[in-house]
């Protein structure tokens, strides 16, 4: 079955570690997201990649890093510059970005506390 | 700035129907979306607006007033399953998703 899987579903880190979140599709898609959500808030966009080797920051990107060497792999780390990084992060991918009736796929999640 | 706005949190009895309703404002418009989020799992895509009018799909229905900047979501016969966040994004003149808060919807037997 064709999907977007993320791991780990839950993650601890220690305050001044680096982390990293996979995300992994076999859809075929172009597009690839990263997007991060808080209480009360919504979602709101980390970085994106519409082709292999190449992403741009979304509304949040500071503290974060991508990489896009497969079409099928987008990585997130979280790093200690990021100061709240405590949230839900959320992958996504589509084919075509700008296209209005672009639908996203989104793979399950991973929740990241910092202790 | 941009802005969507949905009600935080709204109560429905099983087999009932429920409207929940989302105002915008964004640098243009390139279509509204619907998505639901059960707790802790991952939003799937429930519905597409992007013309005036009602798009029905099942038990749910999707109604979109470009003029207003408005749009709601309608679901018929609630089930115990129905009970999620209800998403709705717009997407602006760049074609970025614009993301509301999402609307919490309680079903009660």
């Amino acid at each position: 079955d064709g999907g977007i899987t993320q791991s780990p579903k839950y993650l601890f880190r220690k305050e001044g570690q680096n982390v990293t979140l996979s995300c992994e599709q076999n859809l075929n898609h172009d597009a690839m997201y990263w997007y991060r959500q808080d209480p009360g808030q919504g979602l709101r966009l980390i970085y994106y990649s519409q082709i292999v080797n190449d992403f741009q920051k979304g509304d949040i990107a500071e503290g974060y890093s991508v990489s896009r060497e497969k079409k099928e792999s987008f990585p997130l780390t979280v790093t200690s510059a990021q100061k709240n990084p405590t949230a839900f992060y959320l992958c996504a991918s589509s084919s075509l970005m700008n296209s209005g009736a672009n639908v996203l796929t989104f793979g399950a999640g991973s929740r990241l506390t910092v202790l | 700035g941009q802005n969507i706005d949905q009600p935080t949190e709204m109560t429905a009895t099983e087999g009932a129907i429920v409207q929940i309703n989302c105002t915008y404002q964004t640098s243009g418009f390139n279509g509204l979306f619907w998505y639901q989020q059960h707790a802790g799992e991952a939003p799937t895509f429930l519905s597409y607006n992007v013309l005036d009018g009602l798009e029905e799909k099942g038990r749910f229905s999707s109604f979109l007033s470009r003029s207003k900047g408005y749009s709601y979501l309608l679901l018929k016969e609630l089930q115990m399953k129905d009970s999620a966040s209800y998403l709705c994004a717009v997407r602006d003149s760049n074609y970025q998703l614009i993301w509301g808060a999402g609307t919490k919807l309680i079903i009660k037997p």
